[in-house]
């Protein structure tokens, strides 16, 4: 079992839907990143999170770390949303990285 | 914001010849830099830990002496894939953090294919 899971693994939504993903994680944690890799594989930070919730415009992520899970959120889901959204932990002194598989998101005009 | 500069971004090279690729941080001092290489469909997974001045971390089951790194500078990290094989061909990036951020700014990775 992987330390990171993400559900769902592929995710196709209408222009302007609400959509979730979800990350849960197995091990104790630094804090936990939710990163965005377009098709040409450049990756991007969307946050970093330790506790609480964070906003960034359409863009909302939540962790509760009793629970060990977090989610992102994307209100009003555009097509340039299409991408691979990552969720990974940081964990030890160096905040070595885990990844999770990545969600594929889709969304159709 | 910071930004992490890659470079090449495509490499095509002979079996048995070796690749240098670069990680630059442009804006912020890195005292550590992330090795991480992916293949299609996969997730990242983390090959080594590069702390300046000091040798790198290297991950259960990635060759050191295969996979050098040097982080000589705040500023400037580099991977060389030595004696490159078909198998070694995959795409590799890299991730900087400065020394009071935990926030990691990747590059933009770097898409290797061993003929």
């Amino acid at each position: 079992k992987n330390e990171v899971e993400q559900s769902p693994q592929n995710l196709t939504a209408q222009e302007g839907e609400f959509i979730t993903i979800n990350c849960s994680y197995s091990v104790g944690i630094s804090a936990l990143h939710w990163l965005q890799q377009h098709p040409g594989g450049g990756i991007v930070s969307l946050f970093m999170l330790s506790s609480g919730k964070k906003k960034h415009g359409r863009l909302i992520a939540t962790i509760n770390i009793q629970e060990k899970h977090s989610s992102l959120h994307i209100t009003a889901s555009h097509p340039r949303d299409s991408a691979v959204y990552i969720c990974a932990v940081s964990r030890g002194a160096t905040n070595k990285l885990i990844f999770g598989t990545g969600t594929l998101l889709a969304v159709q005009p | 914001g910071a930004v992490v500069s890659q470079h090449p971004s495509r490499v095509i090279c002979k079996s048995g010849t070796s690749v240098k690729i670069e990680c630059r941080s442009l804006d912020f001092q890195a005292t550590t830099m992330f090795w991480y290489r992916q293949f299609p469909k996969q997730s990242l997974m983390l090959m080594a830990t590069s702390n300046e001045g000091s040798k790198a971390t290297y991950e259960q089951g990635v060759e050191k002496d295969k996979f050098l790194i040097n982080h000589a500078s705040l500023t400037l990290s580099t991977l060389t894939v030595t004696s490159a094989h078909p198998e070694d061909s995959s795409f590799y990036i890299c991730s900087a953090r400065s020394g009071g951020n935990e926030k990691l700014f990747f590059g933009s990775g770097t898409q290797l294919s061993v003929l």
